[in-house]
């Protein structure tokens, strides 16, 4: 149990494009999921707690404008990066938690390399 | 601010030995303390995790401490083998002022296990 979706899971596109990236949970609902960004050999870094049926939490640093975090549903929360550039090239990986206690695992989604060129 | 700290980043060992990994958290508050492997390019995954009101916890040849006092916490494992190489990332789980919570992560450490 407890598995979580994301999609894609490579992107390749030009400067200026708009992506999404859509992280679900399969087998359990999610009132929140969080979205975080991971550059190569270096650690994950939280960019915002998506709750569902309000805004996101962003962290300090994150364009809130940037990287849109919808989450419609208790399965659903999409991140869009708007207007790509070279510099938002990364992997994106989205995690859910079962249930509301703060002492419950996440569980990550495979995760999304995106490219910009 | 919140900050988890891991050391070491590096870590190189003969299998069949023991690697001990170690983590400090900042944050008082913190009372949740899961423990991730992520192999290339995979998804991090959950080997064992440490509530606030336990000491010790061990699952085969894992073990995680805490110590709430110093704010450390450690994972232990045993008797490596080529498989356990990976990295390896000691997290904290903290309240927000929202009612809330988020995950901080420490910087991981890559653990290579020499057959």
């Amino acid at each position: 149990g407890a598995v979580v979706s994301q999609h894609p899971s490579r992107v390749i596109c030009k400067s200026g494009t708009s992506v999404k990236i859509e992280c679900r949970s399969l087998d359990f609902q999610a009132t929140t999921m969080f979205w975080y960004r991971q550059f190569p050999k270096q650690s994950l870094m939280l960019m915002a707690t998506s709750n569902e049926g309000s805004k996101a939490t962003y962290e300090q640093g994150v364009e809130k404008d940037k990287f849109l975090i919808n989450h419609a549903s208790l399965t659903l929360s999409t991140l869009t990066v708007t207007s790509a550039h070279p510099e938002d090239s990364s992997f994106y990986i989205c995690s859910a938690r079962v249930g509301t206690r703060v002492d419950q695992p996440q569980h990550f989604g495979d995760g999304t390399r995106l490219s910009i060129l | 601010g919140e900050n988890v700290e891991q050391h070491p980043s590096t870590l190189s060992v003969q299998e069949g030995d023991s690697a001990v990994i170690k983590c400090t958290y900042s944050d008082s508050a913190s009372n949740y303390f899961p423990w991730y492997k992520q192999e290339l390019g995979k998804r991090p995954q959950l080997i064992i995790d440490i509530r606030s009101n336990v000491g010790e916890k061990k699952d085969q040849r894992i073990a995680v401490t805490l110590n709430k006092t110093a704010k450390h916490f450690s994972l232990h494992i045993t008797e490596t083998q080529p498989e356990d190489s990976a990295v390896y990332f000691c997290a904290a789980s903290i309240l927000t002022e929202g009612g809330g919570f988020k995950t901080i992560f420490g910087a991981g450490t890559r653990l290579f296990v020499k057959a």
